[in-house]
């Protein structure tokens, strides 16, 4: 919901503009990485994701980049549209144990574009 | 359209009374999760389900119990044990929890509220 922003860096962009949104995750050993868009009120939605054995994924409009050595991903939304602001964030998967696999959220970044 | 539905959007809850929030889905998944998601902090697992009739504790069940009784269903309780319910509570699904790649798919959320 609208609470969800609040506390959360915020990136302001001009309309047509490029977008990069940056997460810094935690396990060095974690397999898979999502970006998911949060709309206030709504759930999650998932944009793109990238296994760890490729450093660049691209989707529409969107590009995922991974760097392994500082555990780095981000995330580059081309020529920004005012419905591209909503809370994004990364979410890294790891290996558990017993055949389970563990989800980490990170705590998001608000996108507000400006027309 | 296949998804993920959760209601109500909106639930208040008496300061000892127990509420219980919906969570259906009929994209036919094995796995079925519920979040907290508080202002300023990552998603937070409360419970999680790989099959039907099975469910386990994630990072902070205390005060909150599930069941899954149908494939397509994981209602989750707010019990009076859980002091701190104010929160936005997001319910997901997988294939399978136990395959890599498994981007989760959200519903739109229950804000509930302390009266």
């Amino acid at each position: 919901g609208e609470s969800v922003g609040l506390h959360l860096p915020t990136l302001s962009v001009q309309e047509g503009d490029n977008s990069i949104i940056n997460c810094a995750y935690s396990n060095s050993a974690s397999d898979y990485f999502i970006w998911y868009k949060q709309e206030s009120g709504k759930g999650p939605q998932f944009i793109i994701d990238i296994r760890s054995n490729m450093d660049k994924r691209q989707g529409q409009r969107v590009t995922v980049l991974l760097n392994k050595t500082v555990k780095h991903l981000s995330l580059q939304i081309a020529a920004t549209q005012p419905g591209d602001s909503a809370v994004y964030f990364c979410a890294e998967i790891s290996y558990s144990g017993a055949g389970s696999y563990q989800l980490t959220f990170g705590k998001g970044t608000k996108l507000s574009v400006i027309p | 359209d296949g998804g993920i539905t959760q209601s109500p959007k909106y639930l208040f809850r008496k300061e000892g009374q127990n509420v219980t929030l919906s969570c259906e889905q009929n994209l036919n998944h094995d796995a079925m999760y519920w979040y907290r998601q508080d202002p300023g902090q990552g998603l937070r697992l409360i419970y999680y389900s790989q099959i039907v009739n099975d469910f386990q504790k994630g990072d902070i069940a205390e005060g909150y119990s599930v069941s899954r009784e149908k494939k397509e269903s994981f209602p989750l309780t707010v019990t009076s044990a859980q002091k701190n319910p104010t929160a936005f509570y997001l319910c997901a699904s997988s294939i399978s929890r136990d395959r890599l790649v498994q981007p989760q798919h959200f519903g739109d959320g229950t804000r509930l509220s302390i009266l």
